[in-house]
């Protein structure tokens, strides 16, 4: 059972360009999460997906940047027009339905695709 | 709304010395509660959660977290600290895994 993968791991982009950084959950998992990390910030939460709906997008900036979480295929983030301060790592997780009143008991995270804006 | 604080971005520890990271919460419902480990260019890995039950809950690598209601904590522990612990630790909590800032731990020799 492969982990959660994002691709690519590394993408450059110049200002303006468009950014689209790819997430495949772990078989099974039906939601996904985009967290945005900035040195000495930690983990920006940013969108909480489930297939072909988007739950919870509050850490979502509100122009430029989108996601979706298709029936088939990865989720996407999508970043337009990007400027140096889109420049981060971007994380995805994947967890099973959650359960009970607390939430999700566990998410995995992929290994990052890390931004660079020039 | 949750939230997370971590205090100490930075902790150094020696060799064979405690390990303690603070982590306080505020949640409206019963939390769920996690520990997560990043190395250098990695992602992150769950070192242990509290659910539901036993309050002190134990995870990989030794390391240990007891969940305290009643003074909003979930404080990272480990007995004796190896230089292979040297990595960033994160708190969160659910329901949209909300993490904290994270706190670097430094091992010194």
């Amino acid at each position: 059972n492969a982990g959660v993968m994002q691709n690519p791991r590394h993408l450059v982009r110049r200002r303006g360009q468009e950014a689209r950084l790819r997430c495949s959950p772990m078989k099974g998992h039906s939601h996904v999460y985009w967290y945005r990390q900035l040195p000495e910030e930690g983990l920006k939460f940013m969108v909480y997906l489930q297939k072909e709906n988007i739950i919870d997008e509050s850490g979502m900036p509100k122009e430029r940047f989108s996601a979706e979480f298709p029936k088939e295929g990865p989720s996407i983030l999508r970043i337009q027009q990007v400027v140096r301060g889109d420049s981060a790592a971007y994380f995805c997780a994947s967890s099973p339905p959650a359960g009970g009143l607390g939430g999700v008991t566990e998410a995995f995270f992929g290994q990052g695709t890390r931004l660079t804006v020039v | 709304a949750q939230s997370v604080t971590q205090l100490g971005s930075h902790v150094s520890v020696s060799e064979g010395a405690l390990v303690l990271l603070r982590c306080n919460y505020s949640s409206s419902v019963p939390p769920y509660l996690f520990w997560y480990v990043q190395y250098p260019n990695q992602g992150l890995q769950l070192l242990l959660k509290y659910t539901t039950g036993a309050t002190l809950v134990k995870g990989i690598n030794g390391f240990e977290a007891e969940f305290k209601k009643s003074e909003t904590s979930f404080h990272l522990t480990k007995p004796s600290a190896h230089m292979s612990d040297a990595a960033e630790y994160f708190c969160a909590v659910s329901e949209r895994i909300i993490f904290g800032k994270g706190t670097r731990l430094h091992i010194l020799p």
